[in-house]
């Protein structure tokens, strides 16, 4: 079974604050996905990265994909209350996604 | 653009009883997919289809029945409700295509409770 561990768990921080939470596997996937997900809401795509050592930035977002393929981070420079959400990171396998258990983000005016 | 659209949005069932959850996408997605998610174990892949009559097992799928007549739905069916099937249900649909272009989209969620 591939598994996906994300770190941290829970992140409470205030206004203003970076923040890196990341996701580690020993396996090798053939892309990397972060979602965001809402109280009520499905998961919504925020970025894919497919090639090892990618990093890709989505406004104040940085996503970075490991040289080997095996784990990803996400850092948020400058946290805002509109930040405040689940992150879950999912590593594409043949045509399955795995999911990690999701990184609790809350943002504190 | 309706998306992926799941129902019931909520649903209370007794231990024993049985019932569908629909999922329907107007993508015209090949891959469609359910989940269900609980606490502190991210989502958990239940059943899965590549296309219309084609279904596959997932990481958790005891318990649950999975048919694809269409392209559009996908319906799980809970044979027999246990408690541990409590959980939040998501569907979800992609394309099929190279890595790095599977996009999931998800539908809003069905909260099960079995009592």
């Amino acid at each position: 079974t591939q598994l996906l561990e994300q770190s941290p768990q829970f992140l409470s921080i205030q206004e203003g604050e970076n923040l890196t939470v990341y996701c580690n596997s020993s396996s090798v996937f053939s892309s990397l996905q972060w979602y965001r997900q809402e109280p009520g809401e499905g998961p919504v795509l925020l970025v894919t990265v497919v090639t090892g050592g990618e990093v890709k930035k989505l406004k104040r977002l940085t996503f970075q994909f490991g040289d080997a393929r095996k784990d990803s981070s996400l850092h948020i420079t400058a946290a805002q209350p509109g930040d405040t959400g689940l992150y879950l990171c999912a590593g594409e396998s043949g045509n399955k996604l795995v999911f990690g258990a999701g990184t609790i983000l809350r943002v504190k005016s | 653009n309706a998306g992926v659209t799941q129902t019931p949005k909520f649903q209370v069932l007794k231990t024993g009883q049985s019932m569908t959850l629909q999922c329907a996408q107007d993508m015209n997605h090949e891959y469609m997919s359910w989940y269900r998610q609980d606490p502190g174990m991210g989502l958990r892949l239940i059943h899965y289809s590549v296309g219309a009559g084609i279904t596959d097992q997932g990481e958790v799928p005891n318990g649950y029945n999975v048919s694809r007549s269409t392209t559009e739905d996908f319906p799980l069916r809970l044979l027999s409700a246990a408690p541990s099937q409590t959980s939040v249900y998501f569907c979800a649909s992609s394309l099929l295509g190279v890595p790095g272009t599977t996009e999931a989209f998800f539908g809003q969620g069905t909260r099960l409770t079995v009592v």
